[in-house]
């Protein structure tokens, strides 16, 4: 079946580093999307991997690789506000019939 | 401000009844999706339309049902509501069909809570 696998929770100070990653099964495979949800808040869209490699905006990176079914998002020079639950995304299927299956997120902690 | 309404913020009612929330994309998107997240749960997809045409289904229960008009707004209807029910239910929109990492802008969400 489909499924996608993310840490539960990470923790980390103000200033670092932190990665979480994410590995799919899937039937069809289109690509992985990140969204950052704040509590309380609506999830927004920060990144997109169709093909393997590194795609970097500002402070946050994401990873591909499609041989190993696995991704990630790093976030650099962490701040309070990063704080937040972090959901990669698939769309699972081919054209004719595809569904969008989200993880059970990553609750991420930065601490001062 | 992600430019995608819903209406209402919130929604409380008692097991058994119909309710509606309602969903007006960002101008010019013409896909809409539906997506329903329980406490502490991840996102769970329901249901896309595009340009008025279903174009994608999840696991949308048989009570519930989704249509969107022409001039692009959706509604979900709910119906025979149950505890269970009780969840975030956001609506988001694109501009494309559905294709390969088409950003997807997320509503602020209706939350019901069935008694």
């Amino acid at each position: 079946g489909q499924s996608l696998e993310q840490p539960s929770e990470v923790t980390a100070v103000e200033g670092a580093i932190v990665q979480i990653n994410c590995t799919y099964q899937t039937s069809g495979f289109y690509g992985l999307s990140w969204y950052q949800q704040h509590d309380g808040g609506a999830p927004t869209f920060l990144s997109y991997n169709a093909l393997d490699g590194l795609e970097e905006t500002g402070r946050f990176s994401s990873f591909l690789s499609r041989s190993d079914s696995y991704g990630y998002l790093l976030l650099q020079e962490l701040q309070m506000k990063d704080s937040a639950s972090y959901f990669c995304a698939v769309r699972d299927g081919d054209s004719g019939t595809y569904k969008y299956i989200f993880g059970t997120g990553t609750r991420l902690k930065v601490l001062a | 401000d992600s430019g995608v309404t819903q209406t209402p913020k919130h929604l409380i009612t008692a097991t058994g009844q119909r309710v509606t929330l309602r969903c007006s994309p960002r101008s010019g998107d013409l896909s809409v999706y539906w997506y329903q997240q329980s406490l502490d749960q991840g996102l769970q997809f329901l249901i896309q339309y595009y340009n008025g045409e279903e174009r994608a289904k999840g696991n949308i229960l048989e009570r519930f049902s989704a249509q969107q008009f022409p001039d692009l707004h959706s509604e979900l209807n709910l119906s025979s509501l149950e505890l269970g029910d009780s969840a975030l239910y956001f609506c988001a929109s694109s501009s494309s069909g559905g294709g390969e990492g088409n950003e997807q802008f997320f509503g602020p969400g209706t939350r019901l809570t069935v008694l």
